[in-house]
């Protein structure tokens, strides 16, 4: 069965810090997808970014930065010079392929970030 | 271009009681899935509906159950409530069920069992 850690339940940093948080995810599978999702206090999921097990290759976009380490199974989302609009629930998901068709999300716990003023 | 909708967005219902939520998907998009996220965790697999069939389902007992109409809404309907089944109910839709499609979330339903 996979399985999706996110260690970090709280973090609360001052706006402009960086922050990075933790992903560690299992699978029996050799092809899989991760992501990350946002969740504010509205309750919708936004999705942020998807990365294949293939591509290792880091990304940035704006102030958003993903580590994918596949020897450790560590797929780390970082933002850089935070502000009060990133407070939101991060969640990270490992696709799971269900049989010859359908595919479903496995979520970690989340991780509460709050940036204070 | 709409994003996911749901409705209702509260809904209170009492122990025993069935109840129907509704899910419209994004624009373009012709695969449903449903998840429950209780307070405080990640969401949870339901069900993906895809082709107006249930393709997979998660650990969830037969109370729970859905459908798919031609043009891709989708319904999920709880029978026999329990306190337990109090929750945010999320509806994603994706182009097509593949692994490597992200999936769009609904702002969901909040549902309380008094």
């Amino acid at each position: 069965a996979q399985k999706v850690t996110q260690a970090q339940t709280e973090i609360s940093v001052v706006e402009k810090e960086d922050v990075t948080l933790d992903c560690v995810y299992e699978t029996r599978d050799t092809t899989y997808y991760l992501f990350w999702y946002k969740q504010p206090p509205s309750g919708e999921l936004v999705f942020l970014i998807r990365r294949n097990s293939f591509d290792e290759q880091n990304e940035i976009s704006g102030r958003y930065s993903w580590n994918f380490q596949k020897s450790t199974s560590s797929f780390n989302f970082t933002i850089t010079a935070s502000q009060v609009v990133d407070s939101a629930v991060y969640f990270c998901a490992l696709s799971e392929p269900l049989g010859t068709s359908g595919s479903r999300l496995t979520f970690g716990e989340g991780t509460q970030l709050t940036v204070n003023p | 271009d709409a994003g996911v909708t749901q409705s209702p967005t509260h809904l209170i219902k009492t122990r025993g009681q069935q109840v129907t939520l509704r899910c419209s998907p994004k624009s373009g998009h012709d695969t449903v899935s449903w998840y429950q996220q209780a307070l405080g965790q990640g969401p949870q697999f339901i069900f993906q509906y895809y082709e107006e069939e249930e393709r997979q389902r998660g650990n969830f007992p037969d109370r729970f159950s859905g459908h798919q109409f031609p043009n891709y809404s989708s319904e999920l309907n709880v029978n026999a409530l329990l306190l337990g089944d109090s929750a945010l109910y999320l509806c994603a839709s994706s182009l097509g069920s593949l692994t490597n499609q992200p999936q769009h979330f609904g702002d969901g339903t909040r549902l309380s069992i008094l």
